[in-house]
């Protein structure tokens, strides 16, 4: 079944602690990208991928890191967050980053900073 | 950065009726990608529909179909024989076919509670 995989589904941890939230696709989708929902703001990008080892900066990357060593694989790293990361976190992934492509989503990663 | 303004952060419909989602964004290109995205309360982000800027012709997906108005950059939603199930939220996405920065991403709307009442 093709689809996007998130890794873990609920998160709690402490300031300061970090984290990693794995991201996964077996579609071969070159592009992927990790957004982050909070409430009344919609979804907004952190980084993006266009292919393996090339990322770049969204619009709310701060906090946060990335890397994209392999194609499938696209990890989100907290290297201390702090309570205003307490979020709902979306990896998605599309075929390519032009164009009509339809990117397909993860089930999403709530994650809470206490 | 591209705005899309969802004005109504709540609607409500009663089965088998029709509701209209307003979707407004504002761009200075002239080809670019609208989608409407459904969130039920699993969380899971599902395309509803999605429409090409350089078509003029409306997009349509069964009971989904949507009113582009490009002049006014307006991207509207109809949900026709509204049904329990289309219980959501719904967000408008716009995304840019040009080659740069931007590329390939989505800007979302706020979103529209969306309710069906039996």
């Amino acid at each position: 079944e093709a689809q996007v995989t998130q890794n873990p589904r609920y998160l709690i941890t402490v300031t300061g602690k970090k984290l990693t939230v794995t991201c996964s696709q077996n579609m071969n989708h070159e592009y992927m990208s990790w957004y982050r929902q909070d409430p009344g703001l919609g979804l907004r990008q952190i980084y993006y991928s266009m292919n393996v080892e090339v990322t770049d900066k969204g619009d709310v990357p701060e906090g946060y890191k990335v890397s994209r060593k392999e194609k499938r694989n696209f990890p989100l790293i907290l290297e201390s967050p702090s309570p205003n990361q307490t979020s709902l976190y979306f990896c998605a992934s599309s075929l390519y980053g032009q164009g009509y492509n339809e990117q397909f989503f993860g089930p999403g990663t709530r994650l809470t900073v206490l | 950065a591209q705005t899309v303004t969802q004005s109504q952060p709540e609607m409500s419909v009663q089965e088998a009726e029709t509701v209209t989602l307003s979707c407004t964004y504002d761009t200075s290109e002239s080809d670019y990608y609208l989608f409407w995205y459904k969130q039920p309360p699993s969380r899971q982000m599902i395309l509803v529909i999605r429409q090409e800027a350089y078509k003029q012709q409306n997009a349509t997906e069964n009971r989904f179909s949507v009113n582009f108005q490009k002049a006014a950059k307006s991207f509207s939603l109809k949900i026709s024989d509204s049904q329990l199930g289309d219980a959501a939220m719904y967000f408008c996405a716009y995304r840019s076919s040009i080659r740069g920065s931007t590329l390939g991403r989505l800007y979302f709307g706020r979103g529209t509670q969306l309710t069906v009442w039996p």
